[in-house]
């Protein structure tokens, strides 16, 4: 079956600048999160969606934002890029009986 | 709050060589824990998990033992091959609705020929 699909891959985006970025789940698969991953701080929980609902929220900036639609497809916006918010972003999916999640590729985001 | 502490890498092995990579954590309440993969220029890969105390989670020859007396979930493998060069990553989750995942900072493991 497939298999959590991220897009864009990669994208640069200037300073300023709002991006949205996308995570189709495995099929039957509820639960989406999503994870920033950079060198520094390593992975970073942003938020979690379960049902069309934000479940948990990391301690991310009000600039990150996210929702989920009712075909459990996701999608998170950051808005006024920095430069620090260059990363990889990480979507995962569930089906929320705690035997782990299933990771995407990732969008690797550079802001310049 | 929750955390996970694992051993700082750079790990370097030939190969056939035992692996351990030392995970502790800190939670409250009976957490599942999880051992992830990522090869280079790739998403996380879920290696192996346990959900609960002396739970033995084992996948591609990798194995950990859930031991709760020890808060540890420590990663072994009796002989590793180049391909498992890949940076390894230990993670556990809360119950219920709080199913995030906690991190560990990732040890780099590299097999050499």
């Amino acid at each position: 079956k497939a298999g959590v699909t991220q897009t864009p891959r990669y994208l640069i985006k200037t300073r300023g600048q709002q991006v949205t970025l996308s995570c189709s789940p495995i099929s039957g698969h509820r639960s989406v999160s999503w994870y920033q991953q950079t060198p520094g701080q390593g992975l970073q929980f942003l938020f979690e969606y379960f049902s069309e609902t934000q479940r948990n929220k990391g301690n991310f900036p009000g600039r990150f934002s996210g929702r989920q639609f009712s075909n459990s497809r996701s999608e998170m916006n950051v808005s006024t890029l920095e430069l620090g918010d260059s990363a990889l972003y990480l979507c995962a999916s569930s089906q929320d009986r705690g035997d782990g999640y299933t990771f995407g590729s990732g969008t690797r985001l550079t802001v310049v | 709050g929750d955390s996970v502490t694992q051993m700082e890498g750079p790990v370097t092995l030939s190969e056939e060589a035992f692996l351990t990579i030392n995970c502790t954590y800190t939670a409250t309440g009976y957490p599942s824990l999880f051992w992830y993969v990522q090869y280079p220029g790739e998403g996380l890969q879920l290696l192996l998990k346990a959900t609960k105390a002396d739970d033995k989670g084992s996948n591609k020859g990798f194995e950990a033992t859930y031991r709760k007396e020890t808060t540890s979930f420590h990663l072994e493998k009796g002989s590793v091959q180049v391909s498992d060069s890949a940076v390894y990553f230990c993670a556990l989750s809360g119950a219920g609705n709080n199913r995030k995942l906690i991190w560990g900072l990732g040890t780099s493991l590299a097999v050499n020929p």
